[in-house]
This record gives C-alpha cells, structure tokens and sequence, in this order.
C-alpha cells in the first residue's frame, strides 16, 4: 500500500538552528499538509499545499515557518530559528484531492527536539 | 469556526469488551466528512473509519462501528471485541469540504487484558 515518507524520524537541533523536515508524499496525491502535534497534546493544522503554492495556513505557521517542493516528489517543512516550544512531532499527510471524501494519508512523523 | 470535542481524555476497557469514545462538533455547514484515527504509541496517524454527513447509514469497519447523529452533531466510535492491539490515542477529525482537517483532543483508550 503506497506510504507517506517522513525523515528523519527524530530529530535533535540547538535552539536558534535552522531544520528542515523531509516528506514523500504518495506520488499521484496532489495536496500536502503538515500538521504538528506537541507532547500530550492534540493535532493542530499548520499549513496546505496545492499546485506549488499554499493554499492555507493556521495561526502557528508564522514567518519562521517555509513549505517547498522542490522537486516534484519532496515536500519540505523548514523553521527557520527554531525555538523551545517548536518541540514537537511534525506529521506530512498527502490526500488526492482536496480532504473532504478521500481523508489524508499520514506519515511516521517526525519528533523535533529543540534543546 | 468548526471545532471538535472529546470529552474523555481517557477511557479504559477490558479486553473483548465494547467501548464507545465520544466526539461532538460544530458547524453551520450541510456537507462534511467526520473521521476517527488511532494513534498508536509509534505515534503513527492511522484512519479507523470515515462518514459522509449526507448518508444517514452509519460506517462500519471489521469491529470499528459508528454512531452518527446529524441532529446532535454527535459521531461516537464503537469498538467490539477490544483487543490489546486497540490500545491508542483515539481522534476524531472534520472536514468540510474543499477544507482542511481538523482534529479533536483525542481521547487515550487502554485495553486491559
């Protein structure tokens, strides 16, 4: 069954560094997310992708956060000074289409430490 | 706004007993898609079970059942027979459409053997 790539799995960085995290979407999916999950706590959206640009983000994703694809089959999240509270496991989820009947598949997720 | 609520943040159950995890939302909107993921301690994101808000049957997966309740904005999970395998975080996730997902608090469900 097609999979949604994420790497690394884990990743530590000294806070004020930049990181940038790794996703394989499904190859014929055509939407990208990424969504952000901190310790205990519940799923929140941070930003969609279509057709190389962003066609949503929340609240979180400010200018320290960048998306990319830069080649066709990755799909990047970048932070680019990340802070204590960006501690976090990062998930990419790829869908067909736009959400609604066709749900999204996630990856493994990456954990994010910001020591 | 839309929002999802689980009202339990933990739920426990016996192992081949039934348990039903709560979920409620809220929307103005006709037309949306309702979703339950299990999230195993690999942290994994895995859907469980989805419902389109126009059928009124309720999904139905191998053990993993719904009730969906249009009126009251109510989509509770159903598991039968629980296995030890069940054990997660459980969230509940909604979609309008040509929108994006978003999730409940989760509801931390233990099967005891």
């Amino acid at each position: 069954e097609p999979e949604v790539t994420q790497t690394p799995s884990h990743q530590v960085t000294q806070m004020g560094q930049e990181v940038i995290l790794r996703c394989v979407p499904i190859s014929n999916h055509l939407y990208f997310y990424w969504y952000r999950q901190i310790l205990g706590q519940k799923v929140e959206f941070l930003v969609s992708f279509y057709n190389n640009e962003i066609s949503e983000k929340s609240e979180i994703f400010d200018d320290q956060f960048s998306v990319e694809r830069p080649d066709g089959s990755n799909f990047t999240l970048k932070i680019r000074s990340t802070k204590l509270e960006d501690s976090a496991m990062y998930f990419c989820a790829s869908s067909v289409r736009q959400g609604a009947n066709y749900g999204y598949t996630f990856g493994s997720g990456t954990r994010l430490t910001v020591v | 706004a839309q929002t999802v609520t689980q009202s339990q943040p933990e739920m426990s159950v016996q192992e081949a007993e039934t348990v039903t995890l709560s979920c409620t939302y809220d929307t103005s909107e006709s037309n949306y898609y309702l979703f339950w993921y299990k999230q195993p301690p690999s942290r994994q994101m895995i859907l469980v079970i989805r419902q389109e808000a126009y059928k009124q049957q309720n999904a139905t997966e191998n053990r993993f059942s719904v009730n969906f309740q249009k009126a009251a904005k109510s989509f509770s999970l159903k598991i039968s027979d629980s296995q030890l395998g069940d054990t997660a975080m459980y969230f509940c996730a909604f979609i309008l459409n040509n929108n994006d997902m978003r999730f409940g608090a989760g509801t931390r469900l233990t099967v005891k053997p």
